[in-house]
């Protein structure tokens, strides 16, 4: 069965705190992503990797790092948190070449920023 | 304007009844579509593929029409368990391979 975790459901942290997101998936996918949803707003693509080491930003990079050291673990990054970074954040992994490219999402982790 | 948009309802219908949601994306280079059903303070999941031909699914039809840019998700005999956020996608090809673009979602509410 498909699994992609992520470090923590609920996370709260301070204004100026740097935070970090962690996403293991277990299907040995090329491509990973991390998202954002917020209320009206939907799903908006933060940064992506489609290798080791590789990435690429997304539609709303800004304030935000990410590191993929390894295939199966990709880390997202808040270097300094913000008031308007509390969100849900979505990790999700995807096969490169299948066809029918379906993205399989973690269970989210709820970040609130004080 | 937004790449995919979705009224964001939510659609009070009660059980059995029929309901359609509509979904209209601009990027006309825009190759594969999907919906994806969202369940509250859950994560999103593949619901079906959207085929030019159109495509059923149970209780489930989606449609696609190129010409005017627009993908619809019509639900026969609403259940209980139907109650979700449906999420309208879109999938395109970048630089870096594919790319998926996320509509707001429309929520649904059966009701007994």
């Amino acid at each position: 069965d498909v699994k992609v975790t992520q470090s923590s459901r609920y996370l709260v942290k301070r204004t100026g705190e740097k935070v970090f997101l962690e996403c293991v998936q277990d299907m040995d996918h090329e491509n990973m992503f991390w998202y954002r949803q917020d209320p009206g707003l939907g799903l908006r693509l933060i940064y992506f990797s489609y290798d080791v080491k590789m990435k690429e930003k997304g539609d709303i990079p800004e304030g935000y790092s990410v590191s993929r050291e390894k295939k199966e673990r990709f880390s997202l990054i808040l270097e300094s948190a913000s008031t308007n970074q509390t969100s849900m954040y979505l990790c999700a992994s995807a096969l490169r070449a299948a066809s029918l490219y379906e993205q399989y999402f973690g269970p989210g982790t709820r970040l609130t920023v004080t | 304007r937004k790449e995919v948009e979705q009224d964001p309802g939510p659609f009070n219908v009660p059980e059995g009844a029929t309901v359609a949601f509509n979904c209209t994306y601009s990027n006309s280079a825009s190759q594969s579509f999907f919906w994806y059903r969202q369940d509250c303070r859950k994560e999103p999941k593949l619901l079906m593929s959207v085929y030019s031909s159109g495509n059923e699914d149970g209780r489930f039809t989606a449609q696609l029409n190129r010409a005017s840019q627009y993908i619809s998700l019509l639900i026969r005999d609403s259940k209980l368990s139907d109650s979700a956020t449906y999420l309208c996608v879109v999938k395109w090809v970048a630089n870096a391979g594919n790319m998926l673009t996320f509509g707001g979602g429309t929520r649904l509410m059966v009701k007994p």
